[in-house]
């Protein structure tokens, strides 16, 4: 069975541009979780979303965003980019954040990443 | 407030040579879970083990063990008879209060030499 697989591998943008992120889960996972690696650090995160609904938020500022499409795939938007936005994105997927249960937590499985470099 | 603490950034042994990589986490919650994920060089987070907080058995798979303390608030990761394919950079990670949020702590540069 196929990853979780994100689009594009690399990207270089210059600073003030926006940039879209891909993301498509596990087959029969339900959600999908973003985060950010700066390189040297443990990865942030920045937003979950299932079943096309928010459903936890990082302290980030409002020029990200990321919306859920009904085949559960995902979109991360960064706008007006900083030099400081460059760094690893990483996808995660989980069948569902509360299976089981209310306390139970699923495992995330992540993608490959998107290498965004802002010059 | 909740967080992940791996004190040791960079560890470096000789093949064959056993290594711990410790794992420090807070939480006020009762309920939380644990994760190890590796990360080689590729860059992908591979999951390795996932504990609930009333589970405090230790594990073992293969050449990888973890050891889960709640006393100490620990989740130590003994790999034994490294292997050069070992090096990766290793993250602890933490998740509770009911959300799907993980926390990573700045992770283990191991560097398996042979």
């Amino acid at each position: 069975d196929a990853g979780v697989t994100q689009s594009p591998t690399h990207l270089i943008k210059t600073r003030g541009q926006q940039v879209t992120l891909r993301c498509s889960p596990i087959s029969g996972h339900k959600s999908v979780s973003w985060y950010q690696q700066v390189l040297g650090q443990g990865p942030q995160f920045i937003f979950q979303y299932y079943e096309k609904e928010e459903r936890g938020r990082g302290n980030f500022p409002d020029r990200f965003s990321a919306r859920q499409f009904p085949n559960y795939s995902s979109e991360l938007n960064v706008n007006a980019l900083l030099l400081g936005d460059s760094a690893l994105y990483l996808c995660a997927s989980s069948l569902d954040p509360e299976t089981g249960g209310a306390w139970d937590t699923d495992t995330q499985y992540f993608g490959p990443g998107t290498r965004l470099t802002v010059l | 407030a909740q967080k992940v603490t791996q004190a040791q950034t960079e560890i470096s042994v000789v093949e064959k040579e056993d290594v711990t990589l410790d794992c420090v986490y807070e939480t006020r919650d009762t309920t939380y879970y644990l994760f190890w994920y590796k990360q080689p060089p590729s860059g992908e987070l591979v999951f390795l083990i996932r504990r609930n907080s009333f589970d405090e058995q230790n594990e073992i798979s293969g050449r990888y063990s973890w050891n889960f303390q709640k006393s100490t608030s620990s989740f130590n990761f003994t790999i034994t008879a490294s292997q050069v394919v070992d090096s990766a950079v290793y993250f602890c990670a933490l998740s509770s209060g009911n959300t799907g949020k993980l926390i990573f702590g700045q992770g283990t540069t191991l560097q398996v030499k042979p």
